[in-house]
């Protein structure tokens, strides 16, 4: 099993691009989890699928940020326009979604994005 | 708002000693999770703990929890430079947004 493939594992860009992350889960994993982490405010969840379906985006943080999953295989998170204060590592998770050991996460290796 | 609060926010130890590390929680919970995080890398799962469960352990890992005090620890025994690490409790605010407290910074010395 390959786990969690993000990528690209590093982004450079200027501020006002558009950027996309993008994230492959483990097969046969159900729920699909994006994080972003920081030194200031540590390891945040922004959004979170549930077979496909977005169940809770209230870690959003702007409507510059948005999330799809068009399928089981694959997920992206896009930040258009990208600012500075985006810069981060940002993380894909997935597991089973079934109550107790399918509530354990599988991380990818993050993506590391510097907005310039 | 952070579910878990670990502590100490860093922790250095010499080698082959053991290292504790406590997390302490708001809410009332099915399970809590520790994870382990390598510099640059992804987060790794070690251990769940059920909300019925007092102790469980894993090779070199001790986990407790307190669900009456909404605490718990994790203890690594015989500690190795491998274990230089970073790590999160996490649990569940809602039925499946798990969220991860600040973590503890752990180095261990040759």
């Amino acid at each position: 099993d390959a786990g969690v493939i993000q990528s690209p594992r590093h982004e450079v860009t200027e501020m006002g691009q558009e950027v996309t992350l993008r994230c492959k889960p483990i097969s046969g994993h159900n729920s699909l989890f994006w994080y972003r982490q920081t030194m200031m405010r540590g390891l945040e969840l922004l959004i979170y699928f549930n077979n496909n379906v977005p169940i809770d985006d209230s870690g959003m943080p702007e409507d510059r940020f948005s999330a799809k999953m068009p399928n089981a295989s694959f997920s992206t998170l896009k930040i258009q326009p990208s600012e500075p204060r985006d810069s981060a590592v940002y993380f894909c998770a997935s597991s089973f979604g079934t109550r107790g050991e399918g509530e354990k996460l599988f991380f990818g290796s993050g993506t590391q994005l510097s907005v310039l | 708002s952070q579910q878990g609060e670990e502590d100490p926010q860093a922790l250095s130890i010499q080698e082959g000693e053991n290292a504790t590390m406590n997390c302490s929680y708001k809410t009332s919970i099915n399970n809590l999770q520790w994870y382990r995080q390598n510099s640059g890398r992804g987060l790794v799962h070690l251990i769940l703990i059920r909300s019925n469960e007092r102790e469980k352990h894993s090779g070199r890992l001790r986990v407790t929890l307190d669900t009456s005090k909404k605490s718990s620890s994790l203890l690594i025994t015989a500690s190795r430079a491998a274990d230089t690490a970073s790590y999160f409790c996490a649990t569940f605010q809602g039925a499946q947004k798990l969220v991860f407290g600040q973590g503890t910074r752990l180095t261990i010395n040759p």
